[in-house]
């Protein structure tokens, strides 16, 4: 399967406690975006990277959350001092760039719970 | 950003074809209207793109008339696998995509 993976799928964690998500794109796509989506919502934007670079940040994405694409191929997403209000499924996309595409290729997701 | 507007939810039996009406009155030139699919515990899925007139694919048909401040995603004589959120966007080609809430459209047996 070579479409965008996420590790690991599932994460259940104490309130306080950091965690890190994994997601590795389609090999040759340049582009890697982080979203969250909370139930009954659509996903909303947190991050996009252009190869290794951190080019756009939401006003969703805390002091609490950084993210890396060290390689300008996977990336990380780490959550620090999780709240409960950080449960949320954390969805990974990729895409090559082509004129007035929107097309992003997205991975299954992170699905965190805070307790 | 051109906001999107769609119904929250739909009901259609198997192997009826279904119309998904969005509308963008706010559209800019440069935008692309885009339609994704999601279904449970998975990440959304690209279904259609299309800048102006009609766009046919294995999939889906997706119709823009000539104001493009509306569009409507067709699907035709759909099963109960298309159960899922179908969501409409339009946006330029730029760095990140706005879902809003999407449609839900249940297929009933």
């Amino acid at each position: 399967d070579t479409g965008v993976s996420q590790n690991p799928r599932h994460k259940i964690t104490k309130r306080g406690q950091n965690v890190t998500f994994r997601c590795d794109p389609i090999s040759e796509h340049n582009r890697l975006y982080w979203y969250r989506q909370t139930l009954g919502q659509g996903p909303e934007f947190l991050t996009y990277f252009q190869n290794e670079a951190q080019l756009e940040k939401s006003r969703l994405l805390s002091d609490r959350f950084s993210a890396e694409r060290p390689k300008g191929s996977f990336s990380t997403l780490e959550i620090q001092r999780t709240e409960q209000g950080d449960s949320a499924m954390y969805l990974c996309a990729s895409s090559f760039r082509l004129a007035g595409g929107n097309e992003q290729f997205f991975g299954p997701g992170t699905r965190l719970t805070v307790l | 950003l051109a906001k999107t507007t769609q119904p929250i939810s739909m009901d259609s039996y198997e192997g009826q074809e279904v119309n998904i009406t969005c509308s963008h009155n706010n559209i800019a030139t440069n935008d692309y209207i885009t339609w994704y699919q999601q279904f449970p515990s998975q990440g959304p899925r690209f279904i259609i793109q299309g800048y102006k007139t009609k766009v046919t694919n294995e999939v889906a048909s997706l119709f823009i008339p000539a104001d493009r401040k509306s569009s409507t995603l067709s699907l035709p004589r759909v099963s109960l696998s298309d159960t899922a959120v179908y969501y409409c966007l339009a946006k330029t080609g730029a760095n990140n995509l706005f879902f809003g809430t999407g449609t839900r459209l249940t297929v009933i047996p």
